[in-house]
C-alpha cells in the first residue's frame, strides 16, 4: 500500500495564478482532510470529507475549494494563488477506529 | 479562540530524562485525542490515541493522560532519546471522526 500521496511535492506559482493540489489514498478510508502548515506554527484544517460527495469546510477554507467524487481522491483547488497561500499543504485520510495518514506534503510558494 | 502569530512553546530536557508534553483542547465533545510528532520536512506521525472512555493509556516508551475535566491532554515520553527531538502536536476529533483539529504544538528538544 502507498497510504497517501500528494503530488507535487512543490511549487512555485504567481500571483493569481491557479492550481490543484493533488492527494490520493489507497487505504480505502472514508475520511480525508487537508492542512496548511505555515512555517513555526501547527497545522490549521481547510476543508475535510467524510465520504464521496460530501465535503465541509474547516478552520481556514477562504481561497480554497474541493471535490470528493471518489472515495480515493481529494483535491485541493487554489484558484486565485496570493502570497498568504505560501504554506506547507498536509492531505491526510483516516477513521476514528484507525487513526489517521498523513502524506508528505506540498510546498508551495506564491510570488 | 486561535493562537494566531504565535510560535511553538520549547520544551528541552537532557537525554534519558523523562518529558511531559502538555495540550489544551477547546471542544467538551471531543472523543478521540490523538499525539502526532513530526520532523523537520516531514508530515505528522502518529504516536498514540486515546478515547475519552479513557484517562491513561501506554504504549512503548510514552503514555497519554487525559483529564477531560479540564480539558487537558499530556503526553510522557520516557528516558528521552536525540531521536525524540520534533514537534509534537495532539489533535481532537468528535462524532465518530469528523473534523480534526490540532492543537499548537510543542518543540522538544533532546540535549545529548
Amino acid at each position: 500500500n502507498a497510504g497517501v500521496t500528494q503530488t507535487p511535492k512543490f511549487r512555485i506559482l504567481k500571483i493569481g495564478q491557479s492550481m490543484t493540489l493533488q492527494c490520493t489514498q489507497d487505504m480505502n478510508h472514508n475520511y480525508m482532510y487537508w492542512y496548511r502548515q505555515d512555517p513555526g506554527m501547527g497545522l490549521k484544517l481547510i476543508y475535510y470529507s467524510v465520504g464521496a460527495g460530501i465535503t465541509d469546510k474547516g478552520e481556514v477554507p477562504n481561497g480554497y475549494n474541493v471535490s470528493r467524487s471518489t472515495t480515493e481522491d481529494f483535491p485541493l483547488r487554489l484558484e486565485l494563488a496570493a502570497p498568504s497561500q505560501t504554506s506547507v499543504y498536509f492531505c491526510a485520510s483516516g477513521t476514528a477506529n484507525y487513526g489517521y495518514t498523513f502524506g508528505s506534503g506540498t510546498r508551495l510558494t506564491v510570488v | 479562540g486561535e493562537s494566531v502569530g504565535l510560535h511553538l512553546p520549547t520544551l528541552s530536557v537532557q537525554e534519558g530524562d523523562n518529558s511531559i508534553i502538555n495540550c489544551a483542547y477547546s471542544n467538551s465533545a471531543s472523543d478521540y485525542f490523538i499525539w502526532y510528532k513530526q520532523e523537520s520536512g516531514k508530515g505528522p506521525q502518529f504516536i498514540i490515541d486515546i478515547r475519552s472512555n479513557m484517562d491513561k493509556r501506554q504504549g512503548q516508551r510514552v503514555t497519554v493522560l487525559l483529564n477531560k475535566t479540564v480539558k487537558h491532554l499530556s503526553l510522557q515520553i520516557a528516558a528521552t532519546q536525540p531521536g525524540d527531538s520534533a514537534v509534537y502536536f495532539c489533535a481532537e476529533t468528535y462524532n465518530q471522526g469528523g473534523k480534526l483539529i490540532f492543537g499548537q504544538g510543542t518543540e522538544l528538544s533532546v540535549k545529548p
